[in-house]
């Protein structure tokens, strides 16, 4: 059981060039959310989704986009790369119902082991 | 709007001394809260949740949270530190209600040192 899968670990890109980063997820979990980590600031929340096919922006989606086409794939793409877009990627996924009181709120996140994103 | 703060970004103990981490959130109602750990170039890991009922939580690798309404805290502990321990810890909220969508707020982080 793998888990939450994110792809590539590294990658280093010139200003203006656009990727895709790719996270996958084994566990059937309803909601997936994609985060980006700088020194000092935790984690932020970029976009998530609470299903296949749906979308929503989080607290700091400027200069990204999301897709969800599948139940078990998130993608988190940058169009025109950044500077300030150099951080660490986190990818998480959350909620299976398993009874009754069972609410996407209390139950944890599972997280990948990231991507480091370097923009020059 | 809720947030979350943790006091120091770094402390530093001796091994087998006493693990105080120190988390206060700022929300109108009680959130759940977690705390999640985060070794060297890995992703964040579970390791307890306050959701409802005994206000003192055991998590993993013997550390425990202590829930306090009054104090709007949710302080992580462990009596012995261990030199596994050294990591980055986040506190994290997460807003209560069936419509929410379980985004979370996180901290700024603490990193643990742990001396020999």
């Amino acid at each position: 059981n793998a888990g939450v899968t994110q792809t590539p670990k590294f990658r280093v890109l010139k200003t203006g060039q656009s990727m895709t980063l790719l996270c996958a997820q084994d566990m059937n979990h309803e909601y997936m959310y994609w985060y980006r980590q700088d020194p000092g600031m935790g984690l932020r929340l970029i976009h998530y989704s609470v299903g296949e096919g749906t979308t929503a922006k989080g607290e700091v989606p400027d200069g990204y986009n999301v897709s969800r086409l599948k139940k078990q794939n998130f993608l988190l793409g940058l169009e025109s790369a950044a500077p300030s877009q150099t951080s660490v990627y986190f990818c998480a996924s959350s909620y299976s119902f398993t009874g009754q009181g069972t609410h996407v709120s209390n139950q944890p996140q599972h997280f990948g082991d990231g991507t480091r994103l370097s923009i020059l | 709007a809720q947030s979350v703060t943790q006091l120091g970004s770094h402390v530093s103990v001796s091994e087998g001394a006493l693990v105080l981490l120190r988390c206060n959130y700022s929300s109108s109602v009680p959130p759940y809260l977690f705390w999640y750990v985060q070794y060297p170039n890995q992703g964040l890991q579970l390791l307890l949740k306050y959701t409802t009922g005994a206000t003192l939580v055991k998590g993993i690798n013997g550390f425990e949270a202590e829930f306090k309404k009054s104090e709007t805290s949710f302080h992580l502990t462990k009596p012995s530190a261990h030199m596994s321990d050294a990591a980055e810890y986040f506190c994290a909220v997460s807003k209560r209600g069936s419509s929410n969508t379980g985004k979370l707020i996180f901290g700024q982080g603490t990193t643990l040192q742990v001396k020999p």
